[in-house]
């Protein structure tokens, strides 16, 4: 297995430009996030899904929109990069929703807009 | 709402010396709660969990005891090797998989 994979690793946008981070897990899980980690701040949730075709709102949504077609894929856009969104961007899949269950995380990707 | 604080980094000590690191948070209900260590250049990797209190999580030589009456969760560890240099999150489980995380301790360990 892969695990999760995440593709850039690192990308540099201009102010405005648009693009998506690609998220994809082969251990069907059925819940899958994205989180943002900056400086000082841990990691802040920006989406989430809970299966395929079901996707909801994290701490952070704004600028990102996601969708979920397959249970596999998960991928995150911004649709006008902005500086704020300088910041590294994990993906993190689940198996079930209990609690207490583990996180899979992927190797992030280092996002730069300038 | 919920939250998490951890104790301020960095933390630098020196081979086989104790480690804590400090967690505390804040929560409505039983939440479980987590460590997490992200090594350099990597993504986060489950280091232990403890889903109710007095539930002791443990891993890689690492401890760390659920305490609900000081809603603690401290990170403890005898002996450090250089390895260990990592950032360390502790985290609450919130409800639909939602993690809620502390900051980060950024620990490096000197030989």
């Amino acid at each position: 297995n892969a695990g999760v994979t995440q593709t850039p690793k690192f990308q540099v946008l201009k102010t405005g430009q648009s693009m998506t981070l690609q998220c994809a897990q082969d251990m069907n899980h059925e819940y899958m996030s994205w989180y943002r980690q900056d400086p000082g701040m841990g990691l802040r949730l920006i989406h989430y899904s809970v299966g395929a075709g079901i996707t909801d709102q994290g701490e952070v949504p704004n600028g990102y929109n996601v969708s979920r077609s397959t249970t596999e894929d998960f991928p995150l856009r911004l649709l006008s990069a902005a500086p704020s969104q300088t910041s590294v961007y994990f993906c993190a899949s689940t198996k079930g929703l209990a609690g207490e269950n583990e996180q899979f995380f992927g190797p992030g990707t280092r996002l730069t807009v300038l | 709402g919920n939250s998490v604080t951890q104790m301020e980094g960095p933390v630098t000590l020196s081979e086989e010396a104790f480690l804590t690191i400090n967690c505390t948070y804040t929560a409505t209900g039983y939440p479980s709660l987590f460590w997490y260590v992200q090594y350099p250049g990597e993504g986060l990797q489950l280091l232990l969990k403890a889903t109710k209190a007095d539930d002791k999580g443990s891993n890689k030589g690492f401890e760390a005891t659920y305490r609900k009456e000081t809603t603690s969760f401290h990170l403890e560890k005898g002996s450090v090797q250089v390895s260990d240099s990592a950032v360390y999150f502790c985290a609450l489980h919130q409800g639909a998989q939602k993690l809620v995380f502390g900051q980060g301790t950024r620990l490096t360990i000197n030989p």
